[in-house]
């Protein structure tokens, strides 16, 4: 069975740039999440979706934006990239919580 | 707001046993998950813990305690190959808040 899989794994963009980051949660899966990990830090919340609808955001500013469609899959949308979008983003997707999430091995972006 | 405490580094010798804590402050709390992440690698989900006492998965034990917020994974008969970051993290309803890791380094 295919896992979670994220494109591209690796990006460089120059800042003020936008960036679209894509996800496909392992099949059966309706709820996916994306995090920012930067080095050395755990990994922070941005969103997650369930069926389409948006049902969490975490503590990031409006540039960041999701969506989900309706194979499930979703894109994260990054607007005026800073240095500080520097990290990595990972995608996650789960049956519950109890189950755990799946993570995807996540996009290396880099600003400059 | 959300807190979690963990140490930064742990060493510990193959074959041995090895406890991480985890003391949590959080506003709403579903549960307590414990992840693995490997240089470079994705977070592996290891084990969660919705209810007080002790869960385990082969050489793996998580605890929790919700009245004193706090939990640990035990790692048992620890291998070279357990050397990686480990992630304790607050269930919140729809989001994961992870604390910033413990570094474990498993020496011969």
């Amino acid at each position: 069975d295919a896992g979670v899989t994220q494109s591209p794994t690796h990006l460089i963009k120059t800042r003020g740039q936008h960036v679209t980051l894509r996800c496909s949660p392992i099949s059966g899966h309706k709820s996916v999440s994306w995090y920012q990990q930067v080095l050395g830090q755990g990994p922070q919340f941005i969103f997650q979706y369930y069926e389409k609808e948006e049902r969490g955001r975490g503590n990031f500013p409006d540039r960041f934006s999701a969506r989900q469609f309706p194979n499930y899959s979703s894109e994260l949308n990054v607007n005026a990239l800073l240095l500080g979008d520097s990290a990595l983003y990972l995608c996650a997707s789960s049956l519950s919580e109890r189950d755990g999430y799946t993570f995807g091995s996540g996009t290396r972006l880099t600003v400059v | 707001g959300q807190s979690l405490e963990q140490p930064s580094e742990v060493t510990a010798v193959e074959g041995a046993i090895v406890q991480i804590n985890c003391t949590y402050q959080t506003s709403g709390f579903y549960g307590l998950s414990w992840y693995q992440q490997h240089d470079g690698g994705a977070p592996t989900f290891l084990s969660y813990n919705a209810l007080d006492g002790l869960e385990e998965t082969g050489r793996f034990s998580s605890f929790l305690s919700r009245s004193d917020s706090y939990g640990y994974l035990l790692l048992q008969e620890l291998q070279m190959k357990d050397s990686a970051s480990y992630f304790c993290a607050v269930d919140s309803g729809y989001a994961l808040n992870f604390g910033k890791g413990t570094s474990l380094l498993v020496t011969p």
